[in-house]
């Protein structure tokens, strides 16, 4: 498995404020993705992102919204703009490894 | 979009009894994966199934990848307190190599244990 860590744990921001997560792992990894979790719900992948390449985002998620850095094998950052409290959401991100997804403890953000 | 259809939805149970939880699909999958979310934490990886008729066990925790991999379950032996939280079922399709594994997540089964 490996260590990920999320920084900030948890934040409280105002509306149409920015705010940019970080993700960072213990070893290199060539998968990284970023999952949202809205309060009492599953998760949803937002986006995939390789080490030297775009993201790779899904429907319902864009780049102007969520952009995503991915600039090394062991670090990666995502960024929601302009937020509003429907993006009050659990922030996790998830390394592959070994064809198995682990993931990070998650940024609690609370929009208001 | 994909869905995987997780039951039950919540259960209380006993301290001791024994539990079980499914997932099913419409659509077939490569991988099955189980994972714990306890409160504020982030999903923990419990089993990985590989194989369509696999059954693997952790510990108190079996799981059975299903012959027609639509389906797959979970079971917990024996359960003890700090067993609550929320159980949630993946599957993967097929590997894609410039998306690696894209899972998808059932909504997931709340586990109380009354002591």
């Amino acid at each position: 498995s490996a260590v990920i860590s999320q920084k900030p744990s948890r934040d409280i921001c105002q509306r149409g404020t920015s705010l940019t997560i970080q993700c960072q792992v213990d070893s290199q990894v060539t998968m990284m993705f970023w999952y949202r979790q809205q309060p009492g719900q599953s998760l949803t992948l937002i986006a995939t992102a390789n080490q030297g390449s775009e993201a790779t985002y899904e429907s319902g998620f864009v780049i102007d919204k969520f952009p995503i850095s991915r600039p090394n094998l062991t670090f990666s950052t995502l960024t929601v703009s302009n937020m509003s409290p429907e993006d009050s959401s659990i922030y996790l991100c998830s390394v592959e490894l070994s064809e198995t997804q682990y993931f990070g403890p998650g940024t609690r953000l609370l929009v208001l | 979009g994909q869905q995987l259809n997780q039951s039950p939805q919540s259960m209380f149970i006993q301290e001791g009894e024994d539990v079980s939880m499914n997932c099913t699909s419409s659509s077939i999958f490569n991988t099955w994966l189980w994972y714990k979310q306890d409160p504020g934490e982030g999903p923990v990886l419990l089993i990985a199934l590989y194989k369509a008729g696999e059954l693997t066990s952790n510990g108190r925790l079996t799981a059975q990848f299903g012959i027609t991999r639509k389906d797959s379950f979970l079971n917990i032996s024996a359960s003890i307190p700090s067993d609550v939280g929320i159980y949630f079922c993946a599957g993967q399709k097929e590997r894609i190599k410039e998306y690696g594994n894209k899972l998808v997540f059932g909504a997931g089964t709340i586990l109380r244990v009354k002591s």
